[in-house]
């Protein structure tokens, strides 16, 4: 199947800065990527789905100004979350998919926030 | 709206004995199912899905899924449970131009020795 990779796979950051989030996927184009936020013990929230060149649609009650998400080639997207908070400390995964074929998932990253 | 309930949040199975994992939809259109697992800390494995034909999807590590319509269901089954599937079971629907998923809130397997 195909690889979709997420660096880093975890990552600590002090509350106030910015992480960044990468999504790669390795052997294929994918036009479409999404990203999921999950808390401890529940399931996986769609936050964002973006299309490559254009900017990302945002699910109800996502900040569009607090989780930036680029995706400026068919490869790579990215999430940044600006001005961290202990609250934003989550688990959170891409997937990424070809027009018309199904999505694979990324291995995640856990964001804590201290 | 669409929504994907999994009824069973946790699930204790002892090793070699079947399993049965519930998932209901709700979605407007027929949609992509599918069946995925995630290990602590872990990402997502897909196990099984279904997109057309026969409803009984046959997945990795013996795992199999059958699409019921009338239902609107799509329960995963083992018949015989090895100490390595424990771990956290989520059901997903998805849009046929896979614009967008929906996530039960997943079902913890725990399984005794």
């Amino acid at each position: 199947g195909a690889v979709v990779s997420q660096h880093p796979s975890w990552v600590i950051c002090k509350s106030g800065t910015s992480v960044k989030i990468e999504c790669r996927s390795l052997d294929f184009q994918a036009t479409t990527m999404f990203w999921y936020r999950q808390f401890p013990k529940q399931s996986l929230m769609l936050m964002a789905t973006s299309n490559e060149g254009s900017k990302a649609t945002y699910e109800q009650g996502v900040e569009k100004d607090k989780f930036l998400i680029n995706h400026a080639s068919l490869t790579l997207s990215t999430l940044t979350v600006t001005s961290a908070h202990p609250e934003d400390s989550s688990f959170y995964i891409c997937s990424a998919s070809k027009r018309g074929a199904e999505a694979f998932f990324g291995q995640g990253t856990r964001l804590t926030v201290v | 709206a669409q929504s994907v309930t999994q009824p069973d949040i946790h699930i204790t199975v002892s090793e070699g004995a079947s399993l049965e994992l519930r998932c209901n939809y709700s979605y407007g259109a027929t949609p992509y199912l599918f069946w995925y697992v995630q290990s602590p800390g872990q990402g997502l494995q897909l196990l099984l899905k279904y997109f057309s034909g026969d409803t009984l999807v046959q997945g990795i590590k013996g795992f199999e899924a059958e699409f019921k319509r009338s239902q609107s269901s799509f329960n995963l089954r083992k018949p015989s449970v090895h100490w390595s599937d424990a771990a956290e079971y989520f059901c997903a629907v998805g849009a046929r131009n896979f614009n967008k998923f929906y996530f039960g809130s997943g079902t913890k397997l725990n399984v005794k020795p």
